[in-house]
């Protein structure tokens, strides 16, 4: 019972360099999501998808490009790190419970851009 | 982007002691859920509520949607040391297919030894 796992933890990269973050949920879900969280801003939503091959842009999407061609994984890039995207981020998934939509979060990946 | 208000912001209790914690919105919602972070870790969701009124428990954790869908409270009777950590509201309307949620600012919580 994996439910949503992200990789790396912990990645340290330089300015300019492409990173790409994974995400990998086991449950089907149709919804899946991108978060950052950064001190004095909370959770900042950054992409989402609603489905295989739909995706559109949330709050802070400037520098990140996603795809999601399986439903089960969600691949966020940073197509050319910059300091600024220093930060903690988190991969969310939503689907029904029965009674409504419930997104579960996984355990965060700590991107440092030096 | 949008926030909701989520107060108070920090909390400093003796373990034992009973918590509440609430969360305002100038927008109407019809899902309201509640996360707790530890650090180092992603939100775990807590409680889940679905209907304006309702009033649900997990545990020593009791969640109320508030009867006007602006807002929505939390309750920890009975404070352990474990239940330090940030507690986030998070507000959802949805609207065919658009399921983002609305953050709280979290409400950090201290227990003192």
């Amino acid at each position: 019972d994996a439910g949503i796992t992200q990789s790396p933890r912990y990645k340290i990269t330089e300015t300019g360099r492409q990173v790409t973050l994974m995400c990998h949920q086991t449950w089907s879900h149709s919804y899946m999501f991108w978060y950052r969280q950064d001190l004095g801003h909370g959770l900042r939503l950054i992409y989402y998808s609603a489905a295989a091959d739909i995706t559109d842009k949330g709050e802070v999407p400037d520098g990140y490009v996603v795809s999601r061609s399986k439903t089960e994984n969600f691949p966020l890039t940073l197509e050319s790190a910059t300091r600024s995207q220093t930060s903690v981020y988190f991969c969310a998934s939503s689907g029904p419970s029965g009674r409504g939509y419930e997104q579960y979060f996984g355990p965060g990946t700590r991107l440092t851009v030096t | 982007g949008q926030q909701l208000n989520q107060s108070p912001q920090s909390m400093f209790i003796q373990e034992g002691e009973d918590v509440s914690m609430n969360c305002t919105s100038s927008s109407i919602f019809n899902t309201w859920l509640w996360y707790k972070q530890d650090p180092g870790e992603g939100p775990v969701l807590l409680i889940a509520l679905y209907k304006a009124g309702e009033l649900t428990s997990n545990g020593r954790l009791t969640a109320q949607f508030g009867i006007t869908r602006k807002d929505s409270f939390l309750n920890i009777s009975a404070s352990i040391p474990s239940d330090v950590g940030i507690y986030f509201c998070a507000g959802l309307w949805s609207n065919f297919g658009n399921e983002k949620l609305t953050f709280g600012t979290g409400t950090r919580l201290t227990i003192i030894p």
